[in-house]
């Protein structure tokens, strides 16, 4: 039971280049959700899914887009990396959003653009 | 607008007892949570409170005053490996998280 896995675990793009980061969560959870993390600020909500098939928007999500096309993966793309979009990168999962189900989060993606 | 405080940063005697406070103010409340985060690791759920109270777990305790949009995370017997982030978080009434900046909490021999 690995619980929640993200890859990569670090990324250096330049400004422009595209990536996708991969969450997947193997505890058979409904909700999926993105977030960033940045020094100073609370964790900010980019995107998340209430179940395969669905996405919907957070607080922050220019700039990027996701797509859950099976029930354990969430996949975060940048299309066009700007150097506002370093930060470290946490995708976590939950059985409902209701409470009081935690949420698991996977160990993080730390992206730099330059 | 949404807004939760905490202390930016923290620093207590290992042995010792420490507060962590947060205030509130978002549209609708669904529960409050504390996760516990190292450096360089994700965070982890440590308690959630939805009614006024004290929960107590271990060491660690959370209080909880809805009508003073109030909570506090104390800890007892403070270890050298608690020191941490400390991250505070809101469910809304749309069943969304809010976070705090978190406390940055330094222990010291």
């Amino acid at each position: 039971n690995a619980g929640v896995t993200q890859t990569p675990k670090f990324r250096v793009l330049k400004t422009g280049q595209s990536m996708t980061l991969l969450c997947a969560q193997d505890m058979n959870h409904e909700y999926m959700y993105w977030y960033r993390q940045d020094p100073g600020m609370g964790l900010r909500l980019i995107h998340y899914s209430v179940g395969e098939g669905t996405t919907a928007k957070g607080e922050v999500p220019d700039g990027y887009n996701v797509s859950r096309l099976k029930k354990q993966n969430f996949l975060l793309g940048l299309e066009s990396a700007a150097p506002s979009q370093t930060s470290v990168y946490f995708c976590a999962s939950t059985l409902t959003s209701g409470s009081p189900d935690e949420q698991f989060f996977g160990p993080g993606t730390r992206l730099t653009v330059l | 607008g949404q807004n939760i405080d905490q202390p930016t940063e923290m620093t207590a005697t290992e042995g010792a007892i420490v507060q962590i406070n947060c205030t509130y103010q978002t549209s609708g409340f669904n529960g409050l949570f504390w996760y516990q985060q190292h450096a360089g690791e994700a965070p982890t759920f440590l308690s959630y409170n939805v009614l006024d109270g004290l929960e107590e777990k271990g060491r660690f305790s959370s209080f909880l005053s809805r009508s003073k949009g109030y909570s506090y995370l104390l800890l007892k017997e403070l270890q050298m490996k608690d020191s941490a982030s400390y991250l505070c978080a809101v469910l809304d009434s749309n069943y969304q998280l809010i976070w705090g900046a978190g406390t940055k909490l330094i222990i010291k021999p």
